[in-house]
């Protein structure tokens, strides 16, 4: 079955460092999304995809960076972690002629 | 710009009561509208959706009705479970908008006890 992926799910690591969350998916959506979740926010923005070699910026991009060098895999790096930045990240897709995004399971990520 | 407002919770039932979550939403031309749904310890699933206006979205025993003339996506369903509890999102996607992307409410948490 075609399913979108997230590595780690849990993740601790210090002020400074730079992480890179993965996502993958298999069902060869063009549409790719991070998302930060947390409590009081619900979820929000932080950069999407619409193809191979597209990246945007969403809602709360400030910190975070993505690159998309093929269709499976969106990774969300975070170039200097921050205490700010402690939060629970999903990644979803979607096909572009379509409005429905699928979710994976999430990261939990602390920045301590 | 785009917005979702939901009713803030938690929200506390028994088993077999009668559940709405409240959900309105500000939006320029005609958006899709959704309720997703977060297990504990999971990721968000599509629960149901409705693309125009007075759609009837349903699922699991969960019903939404998209009210244009209220600008609303009331979450109801007739007789909770105890597996119903879990964060609801309702959301819009202004698809037909230059970006196309999800905007959430901040979500309601329901617990129910058996």
């Amino acid at each position: 079955d075609a399913e979108i992926t997230q590595s780690p799910r849990h993740k601790i690591t210090e002020t400074g460092r730079q992480v890179t969350l993965a996502c993958h998916q298999t069902w060869n959506h063009n549409n790719m999304f991070w998302y930060r979740q947390d409590l009081g926010h619900g979820l929000r923005l932080i950069h999407y995809s619409y193809g191979v070699h597209d990246t945007n910026k969403g809602e709360v991009s400030d910190g975070y960076s993505v690159s998309r060098s093929n269709t499976e895999d969106l990774p969300l790096t975070l170039e200097s972690a921050a205490s700010s930045q402690t939060s629970v990240y999903f990644c979803a897709s979607r096909q572009g002629s379509t409005d429905t995004q699928y979710f994976g399971p999430g990261t939990r990520l602390t920045v301590l | 710009g785009n917005s979702v407002t939901q009713m803030e919770g938690p929200v506390t039932l028994s088993e077999e009561a009668f559940l709405t979550i409240n959900c309105t939403y500000t939006a320029t031309g005609y958006p899709s509208l959704f309720w997703y749904v977060q297990y504990p310890g999971e990721g968000l699933q599509l629960l149901l959706k409705a693309t125009k206006a007075d759609d009837k979205g349903s699922n699991k025993g969960f019903e939404a009705t998209y009210r244009k003339e209220t600008t609303s996506f009331h979450l109801e369903k007739g007789s909770v479970q105890v597996s119903d509890s879990a964060v609801y999102f309702c959301a819009l996607s202004d698809y037909g908008g230059s970006q196309g992307n999800l905007i959430f409410g901040k979500g309601t948490k329901l617990s129910v006890k058996p």
